[in-house]
């Protein structure tokens, strides 16, 4: 079974200063989709970014950036100049098939603070 | 705007009674929507696909008769959880995916409270 591992529940960063936040997965498939999702107080769930296994390249937007090891099944999310809307629960979820169908199975989630 | 729309927001029910959420596609038709719960800070867990025009796929360890799932078309999905108990509180969320644009989008979630 897929499984998917946040080992850091909280963590806490200063403002404009970086953070990365860890993510390990666990699946016998070669392809697949990983996705960082932000959950802030409203609890609507927002797609902060997505990586497709079979892209070597390393998928950035803007201030979001991820360390993706295929080969060592992790999937890090590094947050650059962070801001104080940045502060929420980050989850890393996993995505089966070479198609994003969307069933996706989630980390337990790291909760973010940022400190002006 | 919204992509996919819940309904209701929230609810606080009796014990016993049955409830049912709307999750509703506003953008584009959907074949597949998934519905998850999400117990106050933890994570999100997959219960079941929902599948328009045929049965849903229920997640193991999820009660098939408990959290009834019916497609009836491609833009809503209705999940009922049927005799509701205290430990059935919990958030509920479904999602839906584009699949032109192979984006997920997320409903914002339904509040359940069993008293």
């Amino acid at each position: 079974a897929q499984t998917v591992t946040q080992s850091q529940p909280e963590m806490s960063v200063q403002e404009a200063e970086t953070v990365t936040l860890s993510c390990t997965y666990d699946t016998s498939e070669s392809d697949y989709y990983l996705f960082w999702y932000k959950q802030p107080p409203s609890r609507q769930m927002i797609l902060v970014i997505r990586q497709e296994a079979y892209k070597q390249q390393n998928a950035t937007e803007n201030r979001f950036s991820v360390n993706f090891q295929k080969a060592a099944k992790s999937f890090s999310l590094k947050i650059s100049d962070s801001q104080l809307g940045d502060a929420a629960m980050y989850f890393c979820a996993y995505s089966p098939g070479s198609s994003n169908t969307g069933k996706l199975i989630f980390g337990q989630g790291t909760t973010l603070q940022v400190k002006p | 705007g919204a992509v996919v729309s819940q309904h209701p927001s929230w609810v606080i029910c009796k014990s016993g009674t049955s409830v049912k959420i709307e999750c509703r596609s506003l953008d584009f038709q959907a074949t597949t929507m998934f519905w998850y719960r999400q117990f106050p800070k933890q994570s999100l867990m997959l219960m079941a696909t929902s599948n328009e025009g045929s049965k849903a796929t229920y997640e193991q360890g999820v009660e098939k008769d408990k959290f009834l799932i019916n497609h009836a078309s491609l833009t809503l999905s209705t999940l009922t959880v049927t005799s509701a108990h205290p430990e059935d509180s919990s958030f509920y969320i479904c999602s839906v995916t584009d699949r032109v644009q192979e984006t997920q989008y997320f409903g914002p979630g339904t509040r359940l409270l069993v008293l």
